[in-house]
């Protein structure tokens, strides 16, 4: 079956530790994308790619970093320049659809939590 | 940059009523995409419902359904026949028409509790 797979589901940092979250698909999407989200602060974009080896800061880039070498994969280190990374952290892919309209949704994966101990 | 609110961090409804769960948004642009996204205690985020700016015609998925209202820049959605299932956070979401605009901006999020 065709889907996003996030890992680990649980991750716990210690401090100054840098850590990566592992993001595939196997939908053929183009774009993937990193939200971070806290209680009360709804998603927010952390990094977005839309092609391989390019990829764009979202609105709370500071303290991350990405790659996107397969169209499959697009990992997120949460580095220790991030001073309060403890949050849930969702990955999602979607469709481009080049010179028409889209209404493609996002396909989000099951997410994974990271602690800072 | 486009903006989404949702004004209620909280709401209730009993079991088998309906119940609307608001959201605005700004934007100066003309042709976009609106999606309610539903989040249960397992965080796997869902699609609900989506709608396209260019059709008048409100988007209907079973018992969801959306009151679109393009001037006043508004998105709510009405859940009818509620199901202890439907308990979740929901989020609505904007996403550009433009190519190469492919991000969603997301709402706070509502809280939805069901009681039987």
């Amino acid at each position: 079956d065709g889907g996003i797979t996030q890992s680990p589901k649980y991750l716990f940092r210690k401090e100054g530790q840098n850590v990566t979250l592992s993001c595939e698909q196997n939908l053929n999407h183009d774009a993937m994308y990193w939200y971070r989200q806290d209680p009360g602060q709804g998603l927010r974009l952390i990094y977005y790619s839309q092609i391989v080896n390019d990829f764009q800061k979202g609105d709370i880039a500071e303290g991350y970093s990405v790659s996107r070498e397969k169209k499959e994969s697009f990992p997120l280190t949460v580095t220790s320049a991030q001073k309060n990374p403890t949050a849930f952290y969702l990955c999602a892919s979607s469709m481009i659809a080049v010179g028409q309209l889209s209404n493609y949704g996002y396909t989000f994966g099951s997410g994974t939590r990271l602690t800072v101990v | 940059a486009q903006t989404v609110t949702q004004s209620q961090p909280e709401m209730s409804v009993q079991e088998a009523e309906t119940v609307t769960l608001s959201c605005t948004y700004d934007t100066s642009e003309s042709d976009y995409y609106l999606f309610w996204y539903k989040q249960p205690p397992s965080r796997q985020m869902i699609l609900v419902i989506r709608q396209e700016a260019y059709k008048q015609q409100n988007a209907t998925e079973n018992r969801f359904s959306v009151n679109f209202q393009k001037a006043a820049k508004s998105f709510s959605l009405k859940i009818s026949d509620s199901q202890l299932g439907d308990a979740a956070m929901y989020f609505c979401a904007y996403r550009s028409a433009q190519g190469g605009s492919e991000k969603l901006v997301f709402g706070k999020g509502t809280k939805l509790t069901v009681n039987p």
